[in-house]
């Protein structure tokens, strides 16, 4: 009931393309879902943060889409560029009691120019 | 300007032989964390202080320890390293404790064991 589902594990688009990726949930105590991106060598960064209180939101070319009842949220990047290769996690954690974030496994991206 | 530094970059120790991780933050935040990640993997919450409080995860192995002397240092120590611990180490900070509190990463150290 921990887990977050990550999927695909990779993914591989045209320049100017939509990838999306998905996760899943079980946890409905879980309040706060980030999404993180790590380029090779460097540590994750915070790239955008959705709340269930909103079914989308927005950040330059970045989306989150969240569907409360289905427990699913998913990451869409628009116009995708070369440099936006890299790994995407999703994540969770929730207010009350633990409040630690759980991560999913990651996407590879690979955005060709 | 890095905030969370990590050092080394890269790091080689052999089967049992002591190792010790550092990490130090300028952001003078109260918590710091350590996470093992493997290749293709998520990474996973080993131990985090909040200020001088130590907090281990339930299924950390006792071969994991931590220090963290001053506000600025953290150090993760693995007391007798085994071939399934190498992977990537990541140091993070946050502000504080509690949901939607930012992480902040360093670049993390690569451990092999030979």
């Amino acid at each position: 009931q921990q887990q977050v589902k990550q999927s695909p594990q990779s993914l591989i688009v045209q320049k100017g393309g939509i990838p999306i990726i998905n996760c899943a949930y079980e946890n409905t105590a879980f309040d706060y879902f980030p999404w993180y991106q790590q380029f090779p060598g460097k540590g994750p960064a915070l790239l955008i943060a959705i709340r269930p209180d909103v079914s989308e939101k927005k950040e330059g070319r970045f989306t989150i889409s969240f569907n409360k009842s289905a427990k699913q949220f998913s990451l869409h990047i628009m116009d995708s560029q070369p440099g936006d290769s890299a790994t995407y996690f999703c994540a969770a954690s929730r207010a009350s009691g633990t409040y630690k974030y759980i991560f999913g496994t990651g996407t590879r991206l690979k955005v060709l120019a | 300007d890095a905030m969370v530094i990590q050092n080394p970059r890269y790091q080689v120790t052999q089967f049992g032989k002591p190792v010790t991780l550092s990490c130090s933050q300028t952001l003078n935040h109260n918590v710091m964390y350590w996470y093992q990640q493997k290749s293709s993997q998520a990474p996973k919450l080993l131990f985090h202080y909040y200020d001088k409080d130590f907090n281990n995860e339930a299924d950390t192995p006792d071969n994991f320890q931590s220090r963290r002397p001053n506000t600025s240092f953290c150090f993760l120590d693995i007391r007798s390293p085994g071939l399934g611990d190498a992977a990537m180490y990541l140091c993070a900070t946050s502000r504080d404790v509690g949901t939607n509190e930012k992480l902040f990463f360093g670049s993390g150290t690569q451990l092999s064991v030979l």
